[in-house]
């Protein structure tokens, strides 16, 4: 079935220090992938709408200089989170469209220290 | 905001039956039931979905309610591995994201 890579699974970086994310569309190509983000306890909050060539839309509240994202190819959407704080640590998925249920990566854990 | 309301926590005994109902009463004519969930510090895993007539796969059945108001996801022999956090989700066919409620917390104990 369709398969969604997100790299890294985990990271751990400095106040002020920006961080990667990537996210990857293995076995098909996607015109759009989806960016949310989950604090402790509570539910996916979609943060952006990635689409290949054109500008990212980003949520209502969700900066978008702070959280730039980049999909410059069919398989490759990612998200850099600028000049991080340690209330930016949360649980950062992505997801993919395709034709049938989208599917999702396995997340990436970013804590701010 | 997410179109469906879901109990916030549900337990069950391992190996019965897991049903877990989901309320959706806007729910439009073209609008797919998807049903995903979440296995602590991972990523959303699709079980389920359909439109208007009883779905089953190799992981679960999905029971909608002939006004499609409702529905029901059934994990027929439930396992201890099946502990999550179930969510049902409403989507219109033509794509876009998936707006994810505050699901129900599965609990399946021995």
């Amino acid at each position: 079935g369709a398969v969604v890579s997100q790299h890294p699974s985990w990271v751990i970086c400095k106040s002020g220090t920006s961080v990667k994310i990537e996210c990857r569309s293995l076995d098909f190509q996607a015109t759009t992938m989806f960016w949310y983000r989950q604090f402790p306890k509570q539910s996916l909050m979609l943060m952006a709408t990635s689409n290949e060539g054109s500008k990212a839309t980003y949520e209502q509240g969700v900066e978008k200089d702070k959280f730039l994202i980049n999909h410059a190819s069919l398989t490759l959407s990612t998200l850099t989170v600028t000049s991080a704080h340690p209330e930016d640590s949360s649980f950062y998925i992505c997801s993919a469209t395709r034709q049938g249920a989208p599917p999702f990566g396995s997340g990436t854990r970013l804590t701010v220290v | 905001d997410a179109k469906t309301t879901q109990p916030t926590s549900m337990d069950c005994a391992e190996g019965r039956a897991a049903n877990l109902p989901c309320n959706h009463s806007t729910i439009s004519g073209n609008e797919y039931v998807y049903w995903y969930r979440q296995i602590h510090s991972q990523g959303p895993q699709y079980i389920i979905h359909g439109l208007k007539n009883n779905e089953t796969n190799e992981m679960a059945s999905l029971i909608i309610t002939e006004d499609r108001k409702s529905s029901t996801l059934i994990l027929p022999h439930a396992t201890l591995r099946d502990t999550a956090v179930y969510y049902c989700i409403v989507r219109a066919p033509e794509g876009g994201n998936l707006i994810f409620g505050k699901g129900t917390k599965l609990s399946v104990k021995p």
